[in-house]
């Protein structure tokens, strides 16, 4: 079965560089959810769409940004990076807001 | 939002049943129950969820008190690849997972 597609897998960056995460979800999911997962820490809620449409926001700072399209990817768009920045990223996919959620294998950022 | 308590850590051996116990003593009334667990830095997997009925699927089995109070996660044959942070979960009507420290499981041979 298609699961959800995170890329790229790996991405280096420095300091106040941008970035640009991509999320494909299982097809026919129309909600997406973005995580962020530091060293040696649980998963945080960053922010999540619904129908193309940002549906609830979590502890994701200002310089980053992320939209939903019209064939339900999304995109995770991270400005100014910091070290602080570095992390898996993890990008879910569900049906419904009360369906479970389905992760991707994620994407690592080291900050430099 | 409802919050939920799981013990740091928990050992089990190979093909002995594993119970994960989880305090959620706040949920409300319309909030689900979620497992989700995480082999060392993959995405976390989705295992199993309930509202007040006992479920079971080819993963595991979740047992809810009736008071919905706590629940406990039922791993029936435990193998080396179990080995994993499970995470119990109560989400809220926009459905974000807000995860809390989880149990550290592992199944020893």
């Amino acid at each position: 079965a298609a699961g959800v597609i995170q890329s790229p897998r790996h991405l280096i960056k420095e300091k106040r560089e941008t970035a640009t995460l991509k999320c494909y979800p299982i097809p026919r999911h129309d909600t997406v959810y973005w995580y962020q997962q530091g060293p040696g820490q649980d998963p945080q809620f960053l922010i999540s769409f619904y129908e193309k449409m940002q549906s609830d926001k979590g502890s994701i700072p200002d310089r980053f940004s992320a939209q939903q399209f019209s064939d339900y990817h999304s995109e995770l768009n991270m400005s100014s990076l910091e070290l602080g920045d570095s992390a898996l990223y993890f990008c879910a996919s569900s049906s419904d807001r009360d369906q479970p959620q389905h992760f991707g294998d994620g994407t690592r950022l080291s900050i430099l | 939002d409802a919050k939920t308590t799981q013990p740091t850590s928990m050992d089990c051996a190979e093909g002995r049943a594993a119970n994960l116990p989880c305090n959620h003593s706040t949920i409300s009334g319309n909030e689900y129950v979620y497992w989700y667990r995480q082999i060392h830095s993959q995405g976390p997997q989705y295992i199993i969820h309930g509202l007040k009925n006992n479920e079971t699927n080819e993963m595991a089995s979740l047992i809810i008190t009736e008071d919905r109070k706590s629940s406990t996660l039922i791993l029936p044959h435990a193998t080396l690849r179990d080995t994993a942070v499970y995470y119990c979960i109560v989400t809220d009507s926009w459905g974000k997972l807000q995860f809390g420290a989880g149990t550290q499981v592992v199944v020893t041979p």
